[in-house]
């Protein structure tokens, strides 16, 4: 069926270390891809996408790279603070119908 | 300029009632979707909207509609709530490509059914 699986359901890294989450997804036929950080009581917050026709992309400490080979994602976060703490989807989406598709989502949690 | 936003925050309501929850997108933005949000779980998607039709479905019984409105604004109804309907309802707004573009989310509707 259709999913989008995170390896790691929860991260714990010191401040000022660097971070990565990982994502795998299933549909080959996905075009784009969305990295989304979520705060307890809030609406998911776009960090970063990448196209499919692409293998990596920065952003302002963050990374994203693309695996289409595998099938895999990921997200790097530069000198993690403790703002950074939430949890991480990443999305993929799939042309027909504009349907994203998320992952259970990883929880970040940065120690001071 | 106002992100998308949702309303209303919170709701809630007793099995078998009727809700209707709202969204404005983004200015500009003519694609609305709509997702669901259980505790634990990431958002799964109901619907999708652009230009005012329905470009996308989830796996989400008849209970579940929607519609959009020509100022771009949406609406998601849920007849006969069950309690297995509490969620987070998530909007969100896409730009002029609609499809394969950044989709930006509002802070949802929290449905409490009792």
């Amino acid at each position: 069926g259709e999913s989008v699986g995170l390896h790691l359901p929860t991260l714990s890294v010191q401040e000022g270390d660097n971070s990565i989450i990982n994502c795998a997804y299933s549909n080959s036929a996905s075009d784009y891809f969305i990295w989304y950080k979520q705060e307890s009581g809030k609406g998911p917050q776009f960090i970063i996408d990448i196209r499919s026709n692409m293998d990596k992309r920065q952003g302002q400490r963050v990374t994203v790279l693309l695996n289409k080979t595998v099938k895999h994602l990921s997200l790097q976060i530069a000198a993690t603070q403790p703002g950074d703490s939430a949890v991480y989807f990443c999305a993929e989406n799939i042309p027909q119908g504009g349907k994203l598709i998320f992952g259970q989502g990883t929880e970040l949690s940065v120690k001071p | 300029d106002a992100g998308v936003t949702q309303s209303p925050t919170h709701l809630i309501k007793t099995r078998g009632q009727h809700v209707t929850l709202r969204c404005s997108p983004i200015s500009g933005h003519k694609s609305v979707s709509w997702y669901q949000q259980v505790l634990g779980q990431g958002p799964q998607f109901i619907f999708q909207y652009y230009e005012k039709e329905e470009r996308g479905r989830g796996n989400f019984p008849d209970r579940f509609s929607a519609r959009q409105f020509p100022n771009y604004s949406s609406e998601l109804n849920v007849n006969a709530l069950l309690l297995g309907d509490s969620a987070l309802y998530l909007c969100a707004s896409r730009g002029q490509g609609g499809m394969n573009t950044e989709a930006f989310f509002g802070q949802g509707t929290r449905l409490t059914v009792v």
